[in-house]
């Protein structure tokens, strides 16, 4: 079966911390993304990355860096958080091949900024 | 870019009964998912769907590409059902990117 698992279910750092964030996948899909969700604005990508060492910006990418080495590994950096980087954050991934197909999810990570 | 919207935002129900949530988008999709979280948890992919109707046990998704509409409907709703709903679309092109909606918070209460 299908799986991405995310490094922690909840997370608890402090303003100016470097924060990584993990992500696997066992599908061996090309594409992965990293999205954070929040109360009223529903899911937002941050970044996504189609191919080992590639990546691209999403909707919000300010503050947040991604790394991607291996192809089943993404992982979003937060640099220096911040508290307004508080949020779940959300890792998929899906295959690279033309045609459409659905996102498989992470279970999340809860993260909180003090 | 795409607009998505979803109608209603929060939705209760009892038990037994027939649910629809609605999707509207603004442009041409290439696709559009329904999505399902519970609470605390991850998301699962519901339907992908890009044109009529799909069907999976007591779920039924349809979209009317013309519209730009998508519903998805719950027939004989459970307590168990209760999650949030999501819509998102592809609005294709080769970067693989979902537009997604608010989502709909459904409560079923037995």
């Amino acid at each position: 079966d299908v799986k991405v698992t995310q490094s922690s279910r909840y997370l608890v750092k402090r303003t100016g911390e470097k924060v990584f964030l993990e992500c696997v996948q066992d599908m061996d899909h090309e594409n992965m993304f990293w999205y954070r969700q929040d109360p009223g604005l529903g899911l937002r990508l941050i970044y996504f990355s189609y191919d080992v060492k590639m990546k691209e910006k999403g909707d919000i990418p300010e503050g947040y860096s991604v790394s991607r080495e291996k192809k089943e590994r993404f992982s979003l950096i937060l640099e220096s958080a911040s508290t307004n980087q508080t949020s779940m954050y959300l890792c998929a991934s899906s295959p690279g091949v033309k045609g459409n197909q659905p996102q498989h999810f992470g279970d999340g990570t809860r993260l909180s900024i003090l | 870019k795409n607009e998505v919207e979803q109608s209603p935002q929060n939705l209760t129900a009892q038990e037994g009964e027939f649910i629809t949530i609605n999707c509207s988008y603004s442009v041409g999709i290439s696709a559009l998912h329904w999505l399902q979280q519970h609470p605390g948890g991850g998301i699962v992919s519901l339907f992908m769907l890009s044109s009529g109707k799909k069907k999976h046990g007591r779920l039924i998704a349809t979209i009317n590409i013309q519209e730009k509409h998508s519903s998805l409907h719950i027939t004989a709703s459970h307590p168990r059902d209760s999650a949030v709903y999501i819509c998102a679309v592809d609005s294709g092109g080769s970067n693989y990117k979902l537009t997604f909606g608010k989502g709909t918070l459904l409560t079923v209460n037995p």
